[in-house]
């Protein structure tokens, strides 16, 4: 069965500062990774996917993330963070090699604060 | 309407009593997605459907839960008998393809059971 952790529940960082939140997963095959975003009240939005290619992915608002297989991770980074960051970040798997239409698993989220 | 629209936002209820949520997917989109919200437990993955292929009810919490989704558009999530752990944002999420298409979310239907 897929599965997603994002091991840190909250992540602290200086606006200028790099960011990273951190995601791994476990699928059987080769995962459609996604990352979505959760601003406070508001619905989700999507960020960026990684399906196949470049391991590297660009997406909304300056955010990227690097598939690594090896490590079987996806984490998000930001090489400068807004206070307008601050959110709640999720992670999500789907296995695209397993039953006829798995469904898209979300990870537990990460509380981003960005402070100024 | 260009988004997912689900009713109602707000629903208070007593327990035992039972409530429907809707969703309206985006048009064309089809896959439809329930999960629910609770604080700290992240997304919940509830029950998916796919076009007519049976739908996958693996994250349905129990018997109390289920959802139909009439002519591949709108669905709804019916609770029976509420209990007071169901309170909780019911989130809908359309996508145009299973695979690699991203999700588009609904702001949810939060309850509450009294």
């Amino acid at each position: 069965a897929q599965s997603v952790a994002q091991p840190e529940d909250q992540v602290n960082v200086a606006e200028g500062n790099p960011l990273t939140v951190k995601c791994t997963y476990s699928v059987s095959g080769n995962p459609y990774l996604f990352w979505y975003v959760q601003y406070p009240n508001r619905g989700l939005q999507f960020l960026l996917k990684y399906i196949t290619g470049d391991n590297l992915v660009k997406g909304s608002y300056g955010f990227e993330a690097e598939f690594n297989k090896s490590q079987t991770s996806f984490h998000l980074k930001k090489p400068s963070a807004l206070v307008s960051d601050s959110a709640l970040y999720f992670c999500a798997v789907r296995d695209p090699g397993g039953q006829a239409g798995t469904a898209l698993i979300f990870g537990k989220g990460t509380t981003l604060s960005v402070s100024s | 309407g260009a988004g997912v629209s689900q009713s109602p936002s707000n629903k208070v209820t007593e327990k035992g009593k039972d409530v429907e949520l809707r969703c309206d997917p985006i048009s064309g989109h089809t896959a439809l997605y329930w999960y629910r919200q609770s604080l700290g437990q992240g997304l919940e993955f509830l029950i998916y459907f796919q076009g007519n292929s049976a739908p996958d009810k693996s994250g349905l919490p129990s018997d109390r839960f289920s959802a139909e989704r009439t002519g591949g558009s709108v669905s709804t999530l019916t609770i029976q008998r509420t209990q007071q752990e169901d309170s909780a944002v019911y989130l809908c999420a359309s996508s145009l393809a299973p695979g690699p298409g991203e999700l588009f979310f609904g702001e949810g239907s939060r309850l509450t059971v009294l």
